[in-house]
């Protein structure tokens, strides 16, 4: 358990609405990153976090910003969603020895 | 940036037969080149890496080959069992491994 919790786990809203999605670690870990998962597409890198505070963009980073205010704590956000930002958004986090991924469980958002 | 080409997008095998899947790679320097495995409802975790300096590494089951001059790299599967049907994902580095850039997947069927 890389001790990753993503919420909420699912959500529905509407077209318009800003949406914020919350990455919490236990780790410590420096890096963070959010992707978006989509069929035909895999995951997709939208931002990524270096530390409190420095964040940088992803290839598919329109619509959304990110902050990082605490080390634990990454939030992806919606400015105001769209139905192309449907999808399954997965937090990760970085192992300070090697280098590998851990991901949270993913979060599925619905925009109708 | 790095451009990560997986195939196939999908895979069905026999239950014991072998399975492979490819990926090829853009950046020559990259030199990190992990496989992760999806289950259903979960979020992707790493089964297998490989590093430049060799070209071949296994575990168990598992191996993975790399061709640097090709810029080419494999997952193969051996023995395939039902437990082995999941989504697979390689991925290559990107900017001096802060980002790591994914292959579009590769669904594999173990058939009983």
């Amino acid at each position: 358990d890389a001790g990753i919790t993503q919420s909420p786990r699912h959500k529905v809203t509407e077209t318009g609405t800003p949406v914020t999605l919350r990455c919490h670690q236990t780790e410590n870990h420096r890096y963070m990153y959010w992707y978006r998962q989509d069929p035909g597409h895999g995951l997709r890198l939208i931002h990524y976090s270096y530390g409190v505070k420095d964040t940088d963009k992803g290839e598919v980073s329109d619509g959304y910003s990110v902050s990082r205010s605490k080390t634990e704590d990454f939030l992806l956000t919606l400015e105001s969603a769209t139905s192309s930002q449907t999808s399954v958004y997965f937090c990760a986090i970085r192992g300070s020895r090697t280098g590998e991924l851990f991901f949270g469980e993913g979060s599925r958002l619905t925009v109708l | 940036g790095e451009n990560v080409e997986q195939h196939p997008s999908t895979l069905s095998v026999q239950e014991g037969d072998s399975a492979v899947i490819k990926c090829t790679y853009s950046d020559s320097a990259s030199n990190y080149f992990p496989w992760y495995k999806q289950e259903l409802g979960k979020g992707p975790q790493l089964i297998i890496d490989i590093r430049s300096n060799v070209g071949e590494k296994k575990d168990q089951r598992i191996a993975v080959t790399l061709n640097k001059t090709a810029k080419h790299f494999s997952l193969h599967i051996t023995e395939t069992q039902p437990e082995d049907s999941a989504v697979y994902f390689c991925a290559a580095p990107n900017f001096g491994n802060e980002k790591l850039t994914f292959g579009t997947g590769t669904r594999l069927t173990i058939i009983p």
